[in-house]
């Protein structure tokens, strides 16, 4: 059965550094998704993706975010500067047709 | 906006009790509704799902039935094994939002007990 996969499954970085977290989708899927979870907290949408633009963002989505399809297979978020609250398990999720969302295992990002 | 409320956890229950995990769900239009396990230090699986109103979604042994009169969306299990021990988590796909995403609850955890 397809999945997504994420790399890497964890991300040590130092407070200020840049970090990308990968997705590659399930081939065919058309929407892409980041979701964040901080640890002991719910799961909470940070920004939707589609025809290589961003369909909608959520407030966590500030300047210091962004995604992309570098070589339209990744799908990437990157942090330009993380701080310490940006802690937290990653999810990348893919979309075929809108109705169900598929998730990756995860990527723990932790910033010391 | 969409939200979605969990009962608080976290739920301890013995092996072969009988589980129900509340959901609660405010949306603005006819969302499909989901619940998701997540099992210490993995990642989001889907459990089930419901589309429309009245559905029932079942998997290894959970149900769950789209309550569109009491916005609601209860998890339950007859008989939980100490293997479910995960904690729970209950979401919904608004169409009306355009992107679909998902708004999930605040999770409930489980422990079941030998």
């Amino acid at each position: 059965e397809p999945e997504v996969t994420q790399t890497p499954s964890h991300q040590v970085t130092q407070m200020g550094q840049e970090v990308i977290l990968r997705c590659v989708p399930i081939s065919n899927h058309l929407y892409f998704y980041w979701y964040r979870q901080i640890l002991g907290q719910k799961v909470e949408f940070l920004v939707s993706f589609y025809n290589n633009e961003i369909s909608e963002k959520s407030e966590i989505f500030d300047d210091q975010f962004s995604v992309e399809r570098p070589d339209g297979s990744n799908f990437t978020l990157k942090i330009r500067s993380t701080k310490l609250e940006d802690s937290a398990m990653y999810f990348c999720a893919t979309s075929l047709s809108l109705r169900e969302q598929y998730f990756g295992p995860g990527t723990r990002l932790t910033v010391t | 906006g969409d939200s979605v409320t969990q009962m608080e956890g976290p739920v301890t229950l013995s092996e072969e009790a009988f589980l129900t995990i509340n959901c609660t769900y405010t949306a603005t239009g006819y969302p499909s509704l989901f619940w998701y396990v997540q099992y210490p230090g993995e990642g989001l699986q889907l459990l089930l799902k419901a589309t429309k109103a009245d559905d029932k979604g079942s998997n290894k042994g959970f149900e769950a039935t789209y309550r569109k009169e009491t916005t609601s969306f209860h998890l339950e299990k007859g008989s939980v094994q100490v293997s479910d021990s995960a904690v729970y988590f209950c979401a919904l796909s608004d169409p009306t939002s355009g992107t679909y995403k998902y708004i999930f609850g605040t999770g409930t955890r489980l422990k079941v007990l030998a």
